[in-house]
């Protein structure tokens, strides 16, 4: 079964600084892989997703990730954090036979710091 | 173009009385799913429809849920008798089908039972 695992559930930077957000997968089959941001009382908006065009893939607001077959990781950059980056980044993966579903990680909140 | 709608944006109400949530997915969109996120529980995948078919209900917490989607542009989601425990922000989501294919999500609803 396809799954995602985010390390860190709480992630600070300072503003400009490199935002890293991790974001690994468990797919016995090439996956489709999604990031998406939640701002307060706000539904999940798309940042970016994988569709095995490119390795590296860019979003919205200057966010970027880097697909690694190898270490099965798809985690999201940002070279220099805004305090409008704080929000919830969550990382997803779609089922690829079957259901269709979406399998989502349990979150990492980013809190920019002035 | 329109996103998917979500009614009412908020909803208080006192414990036993019946709720019910709207949504109106993106047109076009083959599969329409709910969403519900607390902060103990993160994320929780309710049930899902393909083609206004329900594909999925594991995600349903008792039988005083229920969801219906009688035509392609309407869901709802009703929970009766209602709980305190029910409190949570309920999404709805479309996507097409096909695994690179991201879901659009709504705002939310913000249910609190009193």
């Amino acid at each position: 079964a396809q799954s995602v695992t985010q390390l860190g559930s709480h992630v600070s930077v300072s503003e400009g600084a490199l935002v890293l957000l991790r974001c690994n997968y468990s797919s016995s089959v090439p996956p489709y892989l999604f990031w998406y941001v939640q701002y307060p009382n706000q539904g999940l908006q798309l940042l970016l997703k994988y569709t095995s065009a490119a390795t590296l893939v860019k979003g919205i607001n200057g966010f970027e990730a880097e697909f690694k077959k190898s270490e099965t990781s798809f985690h999201l950059t940002k070279p220099s954090a805004h305090m409008s980056d704080a929000a919830e980044y969550f990382c997803a993966v779609r089922a690829t036979s079957g259901t269709y579903k979406y399998i989502f990680g349990t979150g990492t909140r980013l809190k920019v710091l002035a | 173009d329109a996103g998917v709608i979500q009614s009412p944006r908020h909803e208080v109400t006192e414990m036993g009385q019946e709720v019910t949530l709207r949504c109106k997915p993106i047109s076009g969109h083959d599969y329409l799913f709910w969403y519900r996120q607390t902060m103990m529980r993160g994320l929780e995948l309710l049930i899902y429809f393909n083609n206004n078919v329900p594909i999925d209900d594991s995600g349903m917490p008792e039988d005083r849920f229920s969801a219906k989607m009688p035509n392609a542009s309407f869901s709802t989601l009703k929970i009766q008798p209602s709980e305190p425990r029910d409190s949570a922000v309920y999404f709805c989501a479309s996507s097409y089908v096909g695994p690179n294919q991201p879901q659009h999500f709504g705002d939310g609803t913000r249910l609190s039972i009193l």
